[in-house]
């Protein structure tokens, strides 16, 4: 199984609606990350929230996570056009200073 | 600020070749990642290097897979030979050591071998 997953698999939402998308996992975290990749360009981080923190904002973003549940969610509220591409929560240890990525969510925002 | 550097973006190689992806990171950052991404598989971990050393060789991809730092600035894939199931987009990623610090990534190598 999967050490991180985000769900769901894909979505559509039509532009200036928000959305969520939802990252469980299954390691020892010290922070998790959230990145966006746009077709033909690599992952980029939008929010790396530290085990020690709740919430993380970053403009029209908005993460939280819940160490005790092992999750994790990505909201993004007045979505445009430009926000379509895959999201992904990766997690990251310092004991193995390893980072876990998941699958992705698919994000269609239709004008 | 220069981010990560890849080329080329696009390769095509026959099965059996050998080809060489390059990869330049952000200046200063000491550590290093080459990933494959495909469709099913998503983003897989072939290589970590610390200040050029390296940390992790990806285990599966051991025998054909080859990554090499040639310097703090310079990063190479090598692929020998190549066969069809390695049509995927190879990405470098590189960061600076620390605590959970950001990992950024370059546009990738789409790879197609025939």
């Amino acid at each position: 199984s999967q050490l991180a997953e985000e769900n769901p698999w894909a979505l559509s939402v039509h532009e200036g609606e928000s959305v969520t998308v939802n990252c469980s996992y299954k390691t020892s975290i010290t922070a998790l990350q959230w990145y966006r990749q746009k077709s033909g360009e690599g992952p980029a981080q939008l929010i790396l929230i530290r085990s020690n923190e709740r919430e993380k904002r970053n403009g029209r973003l908005r993460a939280t996570l819940d160490t005790s549940s092992q999750s994790s969610s990505l909201s993004i509220t007045a979505t445009r056009c430009e926000d379509t591409a895959v999201y992904f929560c990766a997690t990251f240890n310092t004991g193995n200073y390893k980072y876990v990525f998941g699958a992705g969510t698919r994000l269609k925002v239709i004008a | 600020d220069a981010g990560v550097t890849q080329t080329p973006r696009h390769e095509v190689a026959e099965k059996g070749q050998t080809i060489i992806l390059k990869c330049e990171p952000v200046s200063g950052h000491n550590d290093l990642f080459w990933y494959r991404q495909t469709k099913i598989q998503g983003l897989e971990l072939l290589s970590y290097f610390r200040s050029k050393s390296l940390m992790e060789d990806g285990g599966a991809f051991k025998d054909r897979f080859k990554a090499e730092m040639l310097n703090s600035s310079f990063s190479t894939l090598k692929i020998q030979p190549t066969e069809p199931k390695d049509s995927a987009v190879y990405l470098c990623a590189s960061s600076f050591w620390g605590s959970a610090e950001t990992l950024y990534f370059g546009s990738g190598t789409r790879l197609t071998v025939l």
